[in-house]
């Protein structure tokens, strides 16, 4: 199975700040390489998929990118809702693995 | 509009049986992959497994924790995509989500999941 890394783990940070979250696989996936976002009590949301591409509907300030088997999702300018939980996870060969996701808490 | 509601979670005792049933809206359900997954309490999201479009044949893949006690359905006519789980375990006690997916281009496996619904919670514990 192809393991998928994350960090950090959480982080703290204040509205207008940029933040970076970083993701590795075990193994090349392309750019098969999905980013979510989590808050309690709601329904998951795609942010990012094939490791650039911006879900309709999802906010320019989210953006993606690759260097091998390193992936980032970055956020130009944090929102007071952009406060959540955030995954990656690979879609180049199944079982279709997450990384542990980084909490994104207010400073 | 797209929406997914799941629906079927409970407490129940270990060895026993739940069907959850996912109930998509505002798209042509037959033409995508309904996936499930499930976020145990405290951890993160966790794949278990996918029932493909018609079209593709309806394949079905799945997480090997399944191990066969999990069974994958759909039925297009009424729009509804079922997970069957007998001889449930402790450790499937989680939130259950389901999510659609638009069939990739190799054989329609999915790439990506674009829609998910807020999770059902299934509590197993004697």
């Amino acid at each position: 199975d192809i393991q998928m890394t994350q960090s950090p783990s959480s982080l703290s940070a204040s509205v207008g700040d940029r933040v970076t979250i970083s993701c590795r696989a075990s193994q090349s996936i392309s750019t098969y390489l999905n980013w979510y976002q989590v808050k309690p009590g709601k329904a998951p949301k795609l942010l990012i998929y094939h490791a650039f591409t911006l879900q309709t509907g999802v906010p320019s300030r989210f953006s993606g990118s690759r260097s091998g088997t390193d992936f980032t999702l970055t956020i130009s300018s944090l929102q007071p809702e952009d406060f959540a939980t955030y995954y990656c996870q690979q879609s180049f060969s199944g079982p279709f693995t997450f990384a542990p996701g980084t909490k994104v808490h207010i400073e | 509009e797209v929406q997914v509601v799941e629906s079927g979670g409970g407490f129940v005792n270990p060895g026993r049986s739940l069907r959850l049933s996912c109930t998509p809206s505002g798209f042509i359900f037959s033409d995508y992959v309904i996936s499930w997954f499930r976020q145990a309490p405290g951890k993160g999201l966790e794949w278990v497994g996918f029932i493909g479009s018609k079209p593709y044949g309806g394949t079905i893949k799945s997480a090997a924790y399944v191990k066969g006690r999990f069974t994958f359905s759909r039925d297009d006519s009424k729009g509804i995509a079922y997970l069957q789980m007998n001889s449930l375990e402790i450790e499937d006690t989680a939130m259950y989500y389901c999510a659609r997916a638009p069939p990739g281009p190799v054989a329609g496996t999915p790439y990506y999941f674009d829609y998910w619904g807020q999770g059902t919670l299934v509590t197993v514990s004697s």
